[in-house]
């Protein structure tokens, strides 16, 4: 099956740095890739969708100049958090999907820690 | 905003019986699709139900959509310890593979 990565798996950093994300498609080339966050016993929170090529597409409440999103390459989509806080501590999640399958494959999920 | 939700459960099942879950949604779907997530991990596919599928299975999963009640089941026979997780059912919004969410249900089998 399709198979999506993320790296790095887990981070810690301190308040007011930046964070980078990486999503890879190793398998199957994505035009598109969503980006979830996911706080601790709750569910999955779309953030944004990523477009090859052209501005990511964010949801409503999502700060675009916080989470820096670019999708430089058809297997590559980052997401950049900008001068962390401890409240964007969460569990960051990517996803992509081959052409016309349907349903979305999962990255592993990156642990970010803001001290 | 979320338009796949279940009803919030946390079940616990000795190993060998079935765990049945729910998932309700408010809008028209295409498709709705049902995950599973370990413990701090991703998620992982399970099974994708068509809105003109009524019933669906794969191996020991079945599951079933009532477009009319806006409503889908998640049933897992035979239950074993290796099904402990957290079950998410997701519908599209848009039609553009951007997936909501619902609560998730918390499974434990005890062995």
């Amino acid at each position: 099956g399709a198979v999506v990565s993320q790296h790095p798996s887990r981070v810690i950093c301190k308040s007011g740095t930046s964070v980078k994300i990486e999503c890879r498609s190793l398998d199957f080339q994505a035009t598109t890739m969503f980006w979830y966050r996911q706080f601790p016993k709750q569910s999955l929170m779309l953030m944004a969708t990523s477009n090859e090529g052209s501005k990511a597409t964010y949801e409503q409440g999502v700060e675009k100049d916080k989470f820096l999103i670019n999708h430089a390459s058809l297997t590559l989509s980052t997401l950049t958090v900008t001068s962390a806080h401890p409240e964007d501590s969460s569990f960051y999640i990517c996803s992509a999907g081959p052409p016309a399958a349907g349903e979305q494959y999962f990255g592993p999920g990156t642990r970010l820690t803001v001290t | 905003s979320q338009q796949g939700e279940e009803d919030p459960q946390a079940l616990s099942i000795q190993e060998g019986e079935n765990a049945t879950m729910n998932c309700s949604y408010k809008t028209s779907i295409n498709n709705l699709q049902w995950y599973r997530q370990n413990s701090g991990r991703g998620l992982v596919h399970l099974i994708l139900i068509r809105s003109n599928e009524r019933e669906k299975h794969s191996g020991r999963l079945r599951v079933t959509l009532d477009t009319s009640k806006k409503s889908s089941s998640l049933l897992i026979t035979a239950s074993r310890a290796a099904d402990t997780a957290s079950y998410f059912c997701a519908t599209e919004i848009s039609g553009n593979n951007r997936l909501a969410f619902g609560k998730g249900n918390q499974v434990v089998v005890i062995p």
